[in-house]
C-alpha cells in the first residue's frame, strides 16, 4: 500500500536531548512537510522540502533541523534549542504543482520530560 | 492577521442532526485553493475536499456538502444526518499561489456527535 509512515507513534525524551523523528513515503511525491500541532491549535509548518537536497524553513523552524537526502525520507530533528518541544508532529507529502492535497502520516507524539 | 478562521472551537450535536462548520479565509491572491481535512482520534489527517478559487459551485458527497462563497470569503462544511463516526476535529485550510503550495490551516473545530 502507498502511504506515509512515521515512527515511533509515541516518543519520550529527557530535556536537553536531541531526538529525530522519522518520516518515509512511497507515494513518489516530490514535496514533503513537517507540521507541529499543539492542543487547540491548528497545524503550524516547521520545514518543507520540494525536492531532494533542498529544504526551506516554515513558520516555526527555530530549534528544529531536517535533511532530505532521499526522495522517500524527510527526518526531523528536534534539538535541545527548541524551548517547548512537547507536541504532536505530523509529516505530509504532495505531488508538486497544481495545489494538490497533502497526504499525512499518522503522527508522532513527542513528550519531553 | 489570521488567514483561516474557524470561529467554532467545539460543537456538540445529537446524532442525526445536521451540523455546519464555518470557515472564513483571507487572501489577496486571485488564485488559491481551499481544503477541508478531518482528524479522527487516531491523529492522522484525512483529506475531504479541495476547491479552487475559480469554481464556486457547491459540492456534495454523500452526507457531506460544501458551500463556497467568494463574496463573503467563506467555505462552510455541512454534515447532514450526522453519525457518531463523524466525531473528529475538522480543519479548513488555504493554499495561495504566492506561498509555493504551502497550506495554511485554521485552528480546527472539534465536533462531538452524541448518540
Amino acid at each position: 500500500d502507498g502511504g506515509i509512515t512515521q515512527s515511533p507513534k509515541y516518543l519520550f525524551r529527557k530535556e536537553g536531548q536531541n531526538v529525530t523523528l522519522s518520516c518515509e513515503q512511497n507515494l513518489n511525491h516530490d514535496a514533503m512537510y513537517w507540521y507541529r500541532q499543539d492542543p487547540g491549535q491548528g497545524l503550524r509548518l516547521i520545514y518543507y522540502s520540494q525536492i531532494v537536497n533542498d529544504f526551506q524553513k516554515g513558520d516555526i523552524a527555530e530549534g528544529y533541523s531536517v535533511s532530505r537526502e532521499k526522495k522517500e525520507s524527510f527526518p526531523l530533528t528536534v534539538t535541545s534549542a527548541q524551548k517547548n518541544p512537547t507536541a504532536f508532529y505530523l509529516c505530509a507529502s504532495t505531488a508538486t504543482g497544481s495545489y494538490n492535497e497533502q497526504f499525512f502520516g499518522p503522527g508522532t507524539r513527542l513528550t519531553v520530560l | 492577521a489570521q488567514k483561516v478562521t474557524q470561529a467554532q472551537t467545539e460543537i456538540s450535536v445529537v446524532e442525526k442532526e445536521d451540523v455546519t462548520l464555518d470557515c472564513v479565509y483571507e487572501t489577496r491572491d486571485t488564485t488559491y485553493y481551499l481544503f477541508w481535512y478531518k482528524q479522527p482520534p487516531s491523529g492522522e489527517l484525512v483529506f475531504l475536499i479541495r476547491r479552487n478559487s475559480f469554481d464556486e459551485q457547491n459540492e456534495i458527497s454523500g452526507r457531506y456538502s460544501w458551500n463556497f462563497q467568494k463574496s463573503t470569503s467563506s467555505f462552510n462544511f455541512t454534515i447532514t444526518a450526522s453519525q457518531v463516526v463523524d466525531s473528529a476535529v475538522y480543519f479548513c485550510a488555504l493554499s495561495e499561489a504566492s506561498r509555493d503550495d504551502k497550506i495554511i490551516f485554521g485552528k480546527g473545530t472539534r465536533l462531538h456527535i452524541l448518540p
